[in-house]
């Protein structure tokens, strides 16, 4: 069975760090790229970013609202997924999802998803 | 960006009522869209991808059409399972996007 366990939320005060976890099962992680996305508290699902697999350079996309402060990282020994946050604000409240990608490729859907973990930023 | 815009935001209907979502892409994405269902403090699940490609496990009364900028979602009779947020997704290009969601409420 596919399953992806988010952990590491906690409350941070704004222009903190925390990192995210999520922990893989029941499917051969290392040839799938994975995703992180966030809800914001009664809002909708907002796409974070994209890590690729080893085949290609593990190279990852971001969404515009968090380039240059959140990193996503593997790895693929430990069948694990991260997201390193850095300089929170308060709009990044949120719960946040890890997801499979449904296919070793770009152009597809995100077809499994974890429970999420939420984040509150907040002094 | 890619804007994906859904109709209605919230829909009322009954148990055995067949309703339609609509989402509309700000430019074209071939069939690269894909439909979630989430119900409240759960996750989303993968309903459609490909514009019209059932997911595994997925009931035969969910099903989803077309390509381009326009693209609905039709459940043909509800049930009770099935009131909770659909979302629309469109993975053509990046940054990926999501509609902003059409609850679908009991009347």
């Amino acid at each position: 069975e596919v399953q992806v366990v988010e952990s590491g939320g906690d409350l941070v005060q704004p222009g903190g760090s925390l990192r995210l976890s999520c922990a893989a099962s029941g499917f051969t992680f290392s040839d799938h790229y994975m995703d992180w996305a966030r809800q914001a508290p009664g809002k909708g699902l907002e796409w974070v970013g994209r890590i690729r697999k080893r085949s290609n350079g593990y190279s990852t996309k971001y969404a515009a609202s968090v380039e240059g402060r959140f990193t996503i990282s593997r790895d693929d020994s430990k069948n694990s997924l991260f997201l390193q946050m850095n300089s929170l604000k308060t709009d990044d409240t949120a719960v946040y999802y890890c997801a499979r990608v449904h296919n070793g490729g770009d152009l597809w859907h995100l077809d499994f998803w974890g429970r999420g973990t939420l984040v509150a930023v907040s002094s | 960006d890619i804007q994906m815009t859904q109709s209605p935001s919230l829909l009322s209907a009954s148990v055995g009522d067949r309703v339609t979502i609509t989402c509309r892409a700000s430019q074209g994405i071939s069939v690269k869209l894909a439909w979630y269902q989430q119900k409240p403090e759960k996750a989303p699940e993968s309903l459609i991808s490909g514009s019209s490609t059932l997911q595994s496990g997925v009931p035969s009364r969910f099903s989803g059409s077309g390509s381009g900028t326009d693209f609905t979602l039709t459940i043909s009779s509800l049930q009770p399972e099935d009131f909770a947020t659909y979302y629309c997704q469109q993975y053509f290009s990046y940054p990926v996007t999501f509609g902003q969601g059409t609850r679908l409420e009991i009347k």
